[in-house]
């Protein structure tokens, strides 16, 4: 069965250093695996996804993920955190053993971004 | 363009009443979802349809009855729902299919729903 691991339920950084979101997976098979990001009282925005392309993933908003297999890693890094990045971030595995790609959710990381 | 509408955006309601949220999408895609979050915890799954027929009921209760009328849309009914129903209900959409990038799914920004 699948399954996501969310490392960190809250992170603080301040504005200008880096950003670093940790996840660990569990899947039997080739997953994919997502970044999704909820704002307060928002929906969901897709911010990068993993496909068995390349293992480097450059999202939006200048986040990207690396996919390890070695270590089932896909932590999701940007450079240099923005105020506007403070927000819930859910890394996703799509459960390949379903019929439809359901999705099962980490429990999520809240981001705070100190002035 | 990858845009999905959920109306009303707001809702609150009395445990007697009948009303229904409402998803659209058009990007051509053939799955559609409906999720329900509670404050702090990922989002949970209620419902699926693929190419309008419902394909995964996640033991939801009766109170709540999707509805799918064209490939665009997608309702979902709510009828003597409880104070514990109150939460964010959230759509969500992909392509359909089972390879990676077909089952890639897309939010709506969600109904917040307060039942009283």
């Amino acid at each position: 069965a699948q399954s996501v691991t969310q490392l960190d339920s809250h992170v603080s950084v301040s504005e200008g250093t880096p950003v670093l979101l940790r996840c660990n997976y569990s899947s039997s098979y080739s997953p994919s695996l997502f970044w999704y990001v909820q704002h307060p009282n928002k929906g969901l925005q897709l911010l990068l996804k993993y496909t068995s392309a390349a293992t480097l993933v450059k999202g939006i908003n200048g986040f990207e993920a690396e996919f390890k297999k070695s270590e089932t890693s896909f932590h999701l890094t940007k450079p240099s955190a923005h105020m506007s990045d403070a927000a819930e971030y859910f890394c996703v595995v799509s459960d390949l053993e379903g019929s439809q790609g359901n999705l099962i959710f980490g429990k999520g990381t809240k981001l705070s971004v100190k002035p | 363009d990858t845009e999905v509408t959920q109306t009303p955006k707001h809702l609150v309601m009395g445990m007697t009443n009948k009303k229904s949220l409402k998803c659209e999408q058009h990007m051509g895609h053939r799955a559609m979802y409906w999720y329900k979050q509670k404050a702090k915890k990922p989002p949970e799954l209620m419902f699926v349809y693929s190419y309008e027929k419902l394909s995964i009921n996640e033991s939801v209760p009766s109170r709540f009855s999707p509805e799918c009328p064209n490939s665009s849309l997608l309702n979902l009914h709510l009828h003597a729902l409880q104070p514990e129903d109150s939460a964010l209900y959230l759509c969500a959409s992909s392509l359909g299919g089972t390879s990676g990038i077909l089952y890639t799914q897309y939010f709506g920004p969600g109904t917040r729903l307060t039942v009283l």
